[in-house]
């Protein structure tokens, strides 16, 4: 089965940049998209189509792609951005398509 | 703006059938744009994806779960609905349902849930 493999944890200064990383096979054909996971939250989807933001997510959010590794980075971050994020692909490569979700990350903000 | 709202049990025994409802409010579970789909978490674990069902009925389900799930949609009372049979402590999560929406050659989830918690125990 695909799988999606992200640290499990990532610490960043308030004001700092913190970057998220979602690895996978063949991600040039696939499209990445990202959640945000506030504790005790439903999750949020703050990047789509590996670059796009929907409307109401703040522009400190961005995503980009290279390769086999797909990019979540939060700018100026603040305190509300301590959540777990997770990476997602739709994966049409076998008989059985489906969603995949990342494992995980954990952003502290110091 | 689509909203989204869990029901059913909170506790089920092992070997029965969870069955929970998803309710879609101001938009319409009808349109051909949207996918509908089942999402869990266990406590302190990641994202589960459980299946999707399209207008027409058609489904997609996880492999993993593909022999004790089934999703059904009632457009009449704007809901969808995931069954899962013979569970045990192992199917104890947030069940959260989503829409899910279509973009190029993939599908991403735009609207959840606030999620339902379940827990099997006899």
């Amino acid at each position: 089965s695909y799988v999606l493999t992200q640290p499990p944890s990532v610490s960043v200064a308030p004001g700092q940049t913190a970057r998220i990383t979602c690895g996978g096979n063949t991600f040039g054909r696939k499209s990445v998209h990202w959640y945000q996971q506030r504790p005790g939250q439903a999750p949020v989807l703050v990047v789509y189509d590996d670059t796009d933001r929907p409307s109401g997510i703040p522009e400190r959010f961005s995503g980009s792609k290279s390769g086999n590794t797909a990019t979540l980075t939060i700018s100026r971050v603040e305190a509300g951005d301590e959540a777990d994020y997770y990476c997602q692909v739709w994966d049409s490569s076998s008989d059985h398509a489906g969603f995949v979700f990342g494992t995980g990350t954990k952003v502290t903000v110091l | 703006q689509v909203q989204l709202q869990e029901s059913g049990p909170g506790l089920v025994k092992p070997s029965e059938t969870l069955s929970l409802t998803c309710t879609v409010s101001g938009g319409s579970i009808s349109s051909g744009t949207s996918y509908w789909s089942w999402i869990r978490q266990p406590a302190g674990k990641g994202l589960e994806w459980i299946g999707r069902i399209y207008i027409s009925g058609s489904t997609n389900y996880n492999p993993s779960l593909k022999s004790r799930v089934s999703m059904s949609l009632d457009t009449s009372r704007s809901q969808f609905s995931l069954s899962l049979t013979s569970v045990t402590a192992a199917d104890t999560a947030v069940y959260y349902c989503a829409r899910v929406r279509p973009i190029t050659i993939s599908f991403y989830m735009d609207v959840w849930g606030k999620g339902t918690t379940v827990t099997v125990s006899s």
